[in-house]
């Protein structure tokens, strides 16, 4: 089964606008963390957001915010005023468990969606 | 603030040749991970290293090994070149218990196999 599902393989916004892009998890363990990377076409992998299960808030970063919604297990991010250098791929991942004794567990990612922010 | 280095950037190979793809962790970052992402593709974890000691395998195939080396930078080696092995090999590094959950990749190295 899919682990983490963006159900948007390419989107649209203009310029300005704000833009939420989808992302559903499956996960039994009761401790994990949620990322979004953005990857340009240059290829590096740009680390945006994280919300931990546990969070109460939903995280914000400047212009990004997750909107973490936990008994549905999604958390879908949103980007406000879109600017063109926005267009990139972006990935949503997971990784399940919390090791306080060491940085263990790798990320699990979705197949991302590419935004396209038109002027 | 430092980043993540890898090197080389680009690699052009030739069918079962062997490469060594370099990886230079954020200062105090103990915890490497190696990620491949073929074309068109999501990455998909390969290996990772905590202090020095395997911690984690993905998918990393028998013709792959790594290492993490005293000063905390990882070396992937990759024998046997196949065309399949064309791809961007991403290593991220990670600062270790209580900040685990941000990983910060480096830009890649882009091998190609001809």
């Amino acid at each position: 089964a899919q682990k983490i599902t963006q159900t948007q393989p390419g989107m649209f916004v203009q310029e300005k606008e704000a833009v939420t892009l989808d992302c559903t998890y499956d996960t039994s363990d009761p401790s994990y963390g949620l990322f979004w990377y953005k990857q340009p076409s240059s290829g590096e992998m740009i680390f945006l957001i994280y919300q931990g299960s546990y969070d109460q808030q939903n995280a914000t970063e400047g212009r990004y915010s997750l909107n973490f919604q936990k008994a549905r297990k999604s958390a879908n991010l949103v980007i406000s005023a879109s600017q063109l250098g926005d267009s990139a791929m972006y990935f949503c991942a997971m990784r399940e468990g919390y090791d306080y004794g060491g940085s263990q567990g790798n990320l699990i990612f979705g197949k991302g969606t590419k935004l396209s922010v038109k002027p | 603030a430092a980043g993540v280095i890898q090197s080389p950037r680009h690699l052009i190979k030739e069918k079962r040749e062997t490469a060594t793809l370099k990886c230079y962790p954020i200062p105090r970052h103990d915890t490497v991970y190696w990620y491949q992402q073929g074309p068109g593709q999501d990455p998909q974890f390969l290996i990772s290293f905590y202090e020095k000691m395997q911690s984690d395998k993905g998918s990393i195939p028998d013709r792959f090994s790594a290492q993490q080396f005293s000063d905390y930078h990882s070396e992937l080696n990759m024998s046997s070149l196949e065309l399949g092995d064309s791809a961007l090999y991403f290593c991220a590094s990670s600062p270790g218990a209580g900040r685990g959950y941000e990983q910060y990749f480096g830009p890649g190295t882009r091998l190609t196999v001809t």
